[in-house]
């Protein structure tokens, strides 16, 4: 499975918008990308996936750019209870059993 | 419609002593996934099975660790001898069809070896 690379932290307003960027330059055709969350040792929070448009739920929208080499996750209103560590993840539905979890991103909404 | 449900939640052992850690998943999946969380790092895989299928162990220790899941009642996480460094945060996790779906995560049990 691709690599992703994602900042280790990241600071967002309570009630503005999150923008949680991942890169995933060696994605190839087959990959989708994951994002999961993990509030505070819990297990982790499937919020959205996608291979190649964008993609829109209840809670989150996904942006994969053209090239597919990298994604922005969007909360579009954050709230406190969005303090999390956020995990990017590609993988092959073709082939992959397993996600891979990096480090992620821990995301702190501040009031 | 219950989700992925562990128990214990919280398990402590004596160094050499054997932990048994149940993973029950969601109504209508078979697929179950075990995947462990060493304090302040992300989660690794162990295992994938099926009902009365080990499809993937590639990520189990060689020693001391075992999986099943039966055909009748939960997935069984077991390690026998248990020492310091098994101490983490044992996570599994469902899904419907199989690994090209999108798996759903219980709340974990966590491991305190002493």
């Amino acid at each position: 499975d691709a690599k992703t690379t994602q900042p280790p932290s990241m600071d967002c307003a309570e009630g503005r918008a999150a923008n949680l960027p991942c890169n995933h330059s060696t994605i190839s055709g087959n990959e989708y990308v994951y994002w999961y969350r993990q509030i505070h040792s819990q297990g982790p929070q499937y919020i959205i996936h996608g291979l190649k448009n964008n993609e829109t739920n209840e809670m989150a929208s996904l942006i994969i750019t053209e090239d597919r080499k990298s994604s922005t996750l969007i909360l579009p209103h954050a709230t406190l209870r969005d303090t999390a560590v956020y995990y990017c993840i590609v993988r092959d539905s073709n082939t992959g059993n397993q996600f891979y979890f990096g480090t992620g991103t821990s995301l702190t909404v501040i009031p | 419609n219950a989700g992925v449900m562990q128990n214990p939640r919280h398990l402590v052992r004596r160094r050499g002593q054997e932990a048994r850690l149940r993973c029950s998943p969601m109504k209508g999946h078979s697929h179950v996934y075990w995947y462990r969380q060493l304090p302040e790092e992300g989660l690794k895989f162990m295992v994938y099975l099926q009902k009365e299928n080990i499809i993937d162990e590639s990520g189990m220790p060689k020693e001391r660790f075992s999986a099943e899941f039966p055909k009748e009642g939960p997935s069984i996480l077991r390690i026998q001898q248990v020492v310091r460094g098994d101490s983490a945060a044992y996570f599994c996790a469902s899904s419907p069809v199989g690994w090209a779906d999108t798996q759903y995560f219980g709340p974990g049990t966590r491991l305190t070896v002493l």
